[in-house]
């Protein structure tokens, strides 16, 4: 059963484009991510957030912004799409230190 | 440089048979290793965690890990088609909020009938 949820599930777009991404945790989590998983698999932490407080931020390039209303949302904007930011963006969640992350369905995008 | 390896890139084991896969890390921190798995087309889920010296067993899978060495490996017994998937490594250190998991590159695994 899902209980990381994210829209949408696909989204095509043409370079140069801004795109957003929702998530939200129905689990009571305190902290939440956004990884990127790449054409080889590689999956990578890009953010994180505990209670609306961003804890992690990778080096990621300036244009990824995440936004956090409350500690079970976590959206992931990005301005001005580039051709190497298609990937599957998964959003996930964890209760606190060194507790199994949850996953959500992820959106795939695809820069043209 | 990758701090979380995995190998093999990929395995085929027949139905019935013994997979071993093999996940070290190069970060000394890391005091937890995670192993998920993912399925096509699918999110990761959570197999096992371990975080003590030795070995941890749940159903057909068990883990082991050497903590000196960083070294994990997961082993499926009796493999079955439905055990072929992606499957995912991944490390983490205590101290901070929440988990901040490092993840290698993945095995992949099929499981022939």
């Amino acid at each position: 059963e899902t209980a990381v949820f994210q829209t949408p599930n696909y989204h095509v777009t043409q370079v140069g484009n801004e795109v957003s991404f929702n998530c939200k945790q129905t689990l009571g989590h305190d902290t939440m991510y956004w990884y990127k998983q790449d054409s080889k698999k590689l999956l990578k932490i890009m953010f994180s957030y505990n209670n609306k407080q961003l804890i992690v931020n990778e080096t990621v390039p300036r244009r990824f912004s995440p936004q956090s209303s409350d500690k079970a949302h976590l959206n992931l904007r990005i301005k001005s799409v580039e051709p190497e930011d298609s990937a599957v963006y998964l959003c996930a969640s964890s209760l606190g230190q060194n507790t199994e992350v949850f996953f959500g369905k992820g959106t795939r995008l695809t820069v043209v | 440089q990758q701090k979380v390896q995995q190998s093999p890139e990929s395995l085929i084991v027949p139905e019935g048979g013994m997979a071993s896969l093999n996940c070290t890390s190069s970060d000394r921190n890391v005091d937890y290793f995670w192993w998920y798995r993912q399925h096509s087309g699918k999110s990761p889920k959570m197999l096992m965690s371990i975080f003590s010296n030795g070995e941890k067993e749940e159903g057909r899978f068990t883990v082991h890990l050497n903590k000196a060495s960083l070294h994990t490996s997961l082993h499926i017994r009796d493999s079955q088609p439905s055990d072929s998937a992606l499957y995912l490594c991944a490390a983490s250190s205590y101290g901070g909020s929440g988990n901040k998991l490092i993840f290698g590159t993945g095995t992949l695994l099929s499981v022939k009938p």
